[in-house]
C-alpha cells in the first residue's frame, strides 16, 4: 500500500494568516490529487499535479509537487474563513490502478 | 441536479436491520466506489466496480455488499447493521485522469 502521509493533522488560525500543508509518502506517484471537504459535504477536487517540480496556483492556494514526485504541499495565502475544510491529498493506486488512496486529511479552521 | 446523488441524506436504524444506500450518477463513468469516513481514520474504501460486470472488494468490505444495477447505479446494503457501522458512506465515480467526483453522503446511525 502506497501510504500518503498528511500533516499537521488539525490547524487553526486566525483569518489573513497563510499556512502550508504537507502530503507525504516514500513512493513515488505519477500524480497527486487536492481535494477540500466542507462539513456535510463530499470531497471536491481542488487540482492534480503530475511533473515533478509543477506548481499549480488556484487563486489564494498554490500546489507544489516535489521534484522527486513522492510529495506535494498546499500553500494558502491571506486564509479567510471559507477556506475552513478537511484537505485531502490522494494517489490513484500501485500502477495508475485507478483503485485510489486518501491521506487522513489536514482539518483547518480559519476564524474571523 | 448534482452529479453524484446518494439518497438518504440521513438515516437512524435498529441493530439487525437490513438497510440499501443507494448512488447515481449523471456523469457517465464506468467506475463507481463505496467508502466509509470516521473521523480520524479518512476514507476507506468499501467496493469499486469498473463496469457493470467488475465487483471488487475494497479495504474494509466484511458486513457490506453491493450491486451495480446499471453504469449509472451503484448501492451499498448492510445485511444485518452493527452500532460499529455508524459512519459517513460515500459513492465517488472516476474517468480516467481526471480525479474522482463524490456524493454529498450518507450519514448512518446504527442504534
Amino acid at each position: 500500500t502506497q501510504l500518503l502521509e498528511q500533516s499537521p493533522q488539525f490547524l487553526s488560525i486566525q483569518e489573513g494568516e497563510n499556512l502550508t500543508v504537507y502530503c507525504n509518502s516514500s513512493s513515488v506517484f505519477s500524480s497527486l490529487q487536492w481535494y477540500r471537504q466542507e462539513p456535510g459535504e463530499g470531497p471536491v477536487l481542488l487540482v492534480t499535479v503530475v511533473t515533478g517540480g509543477e506548481v499549480k496556483k488556484l487563486k489564494r492556494l498554490t500546489f507544489q509537487f516535489g521534484d522527486a514526485r513522492k510529495d506535494s504541499s498546499l500553500h494558502i495565502t491571506a486564509a479567510q474563513p471559507g477556506d475552513t475544510g478537511l484537505y485531502l491529498c490522494a494517489h490513484d493506486g500501485p500502477g495508475g490502478s485507478y483503485i485510489p488512496t486518501f491521506g487522513r486529511g489536514t482539518s483547518l479552521i480559519v476564524h474571523p | 441536479d448534482a452529479d453524484v446523488t446518494q439518497t438518504p441524506r440521513n438515516r437512524i436504524t435498529k441493530t439487525g436491520k437490513r438497510i440499501m444506500l443507494e448512488c447515481s450518477q449523471t456523469k457517465g463513468h464506468d467506475r463507481m466506489y463505496w467508502y466509509r469516513q470516521d473521523p480520524g481514520l479518512g476514507l476507506q474504501l468499501i467496493y469499486y466496480s469498473f463496469d457493470v460486470k467488475d465487483i471488487n472488494k475494497g479495504e474494509i468490505s466484511d458486513g457490506y455488499s453491493v450491486s451495480r444495477q446499471a453504469q449509472a447505479k451503484f448501492s451499498l446494503s448492510l445485511e444485518s447493521a452493527i452500532p460499529n457501522q455508524t459512519a459517513l458512506y460515500f459513492c465517488a465515480t472516476s474517468d480516467k485522469g481526471d480525479g474522482y467526483t463524490f456524493g454529498s453522503g450518507t450519514r448512518l446511525t446504527v442504534v
